[in-house]
């Protein structure tokens, strides 16, 4: 069974912290993507990578920054957290091209106090 | 620009009522089109997928969709809504000649069952 696996369900942070928020795949995916998701606002891109070392910026990338240093790992980071970063994070993985074969991990609800 | 809209935030129904859901789109070209369904606690989970041909397309778990190229629109559908059925939707949509990096979806509709 494919799996996307994201490290915390829930995480707690203090404004100015910086979180590191990860994401596993297994299916040797090129492309990996995190999301924001937020009441009313749907799902938002924040980064996409399509391969190993390369990323591009998605709609809302401000404030945040990304590693992929290994095909199956992209993480996400929050170089100086804040209140408005409070939010539902979802990491996903596709082959390129097949955009009906996104899988989701089940999200990371980060909460910045 | 190109857009989503799921015009109901909410939706409660009775436990073997039907169901529709509603979502359209702004674009400039047929897209791809896509509902998928997240459960409490869970990513999303593709339930059924648009490209060509017959308009009416199945999906898992008894949902079906119509795409209406003149009105833009591709609403979900359910003949007989479980209690399981309880979760939150999106529609989403992506150029034909686009990628998942493009995939833009709605802002989501909550659908609540009463026993």
């Amino acid at each position: 069974d494919v799996k996307v696996t994201q490290s915390s369900r829930y995480l707690v942070k203090r404004t100015g912290e910086k979180v590191f928020l990860e994401c596993v795949q297994d299916m040797d995916h090129e492309n990996m993507f995190w999301y924001r998701q937020d009441p009313g606002l749907g799902l938002r891109l924040i980064y996409f990578s399509y391969d190993v070392k390369m990323k591009e910026k998605g709609d809302i990338p401000e404030g945040y920054s990304v590693s992929r240093e290994k095909k199956e790992r992209f993480s996400l980071i929050l170089e100086s957290a804040s209140t408005n970063q409070t939010s539902m994070y979802l990491c996903a993985s596709s082959r390129p091209r097949r955009v009906e074969k996104l899988f989701f991990g089940s999200g990371t609800q980060l909460s910045v106090l | 620009a190109q857009s989503v809209t799921q015009p109901d935030i909410h939706i409660t129904v009775s436990e073997g009522a039907s169901l529709e859901l509603r979502c359209n789109y702004s674009y400039g070209a047929t897209p791809y089109l896509f509902w998928y369904v997240q459960s409490p606690g869970q990513g999303l989970q593709l339930l059924l997928k648009y490209f060509s041909g017959d308009t009416l397309v199945q999906g898992i778990k008894g949902f079906e969709a119509e795409f209406k190229r003149s009105q833009s629109s591709f609403n979900l559908r359910k003949p007989s809504v479980h209690w399981s059925d309880a979760a939150e939707y999106f529609c989403a949509v992506v150029l034909s000649s686009g990628s998942a990096r493009q995939l833009t979806f709605g802002s989501g509709t909550q659908l609540t069952v009463l026993p």
